[in-house]
């Protein structure tokens, strides 16, 4: 069961432009919306991340935007440059007090930004 | 990769022969997790530790077994391969998993393709 819906499969924009990536989630439980960055042969890396709290958080040219009663956010990439270029997923997790954090990941969003 | 070496980094090997994937971390962090990666499906959780000896099991452990003798180290064992446990396997950390939200940092992954 997929419990984060991440749209679209990939993604080519021109250098310049705004990349964006939706996310959809099923589980009202989940209270922290991370976004990874993953460059080709390296792990992931945490990008930006939200909390259900805030209907939006910007970093630089990274923005994401949350939609609590639609059950949606999505990652905004402004100015988008060529070294932008790389796969992008979003998660969704519940902390839980004293233990395990469980971080469901989307499939990802491959994105190229062409000059 | 915040302190986190996987080894190897590239494996290929049978159907029907033992292979074993370490994780090895110098940022004395509590939890330790492996995930695979496959095209379509993102990151999904195989096995976790929250401790020297103590592991669970994540949404894709059939055929996998873990072990942590030692903080640092957290070894990752595939009992007898199939070609279906052909994916990119990532080494995961954080620091105590106690409802904070926390980053994930993740290792540089190990390529694996079993024949």
């Amino acid at each position: 069961q997929q419990q984060v819906k991440q749209s679209p499969q990939s993604l080519i924009v021109q250098k310049g432009g705004i990349s964006i990536i939706n996310c959809a989630y099923e589980n009202t439980a989940f209270d922290y919306f991370p976004w990874y960055q993953q460059f080709p042969g390296k792990g992931p890396a945490l990008l930006i991340a939200i909390r259900p709290d805030v209907s939006e958080k910007k970093e630089g040219r990274f923005t994401i935007s949350f939609n609590k009663s639609a059950k949606q956010f999505s990652l905004h990439i402004m100015d988008s440059q060529p070294g932008d270029s790389a796969t992008y997923f979003c998660a969704a997790s519940t902390g839980r007090s004293g233990g395990y954090q469980k971080v469901t990941f989307g499939t990802g969003t491959k994105l190229q930004v062409i000059p | 990769d915040a302190g986190i070496t996987q080894s190897p980094r590239h494996k290929v090997t049978e159907t029907g022969t033992p292979v074993t994937l370490r994780c090895h971390q110098t940022e004395n962090h509590r939890y330790m997790y492996w995930y695979r990666q496959d095209p379509g499906h993102g990151l999904r959780l195989i096995h976790y530790s929250y401790g020297v000896k103590d592991t669970d099991k994540g949404e894709v452990s059939d055929g996998y077994s873990v072990s942590r003798s030692k903080t640092e180290d957290f070894l990752l064992t595939l009992e007898s391969a199939t070609s279906s446990q052909t994916s990119v396997y990532f080494c995961a950390i954080s620091e105590s998993g106690q409802g904070l939200q926390e980053t994930q940092y993740f290792g540089p992954g190990t390529r694996l393709l079993v024949l």
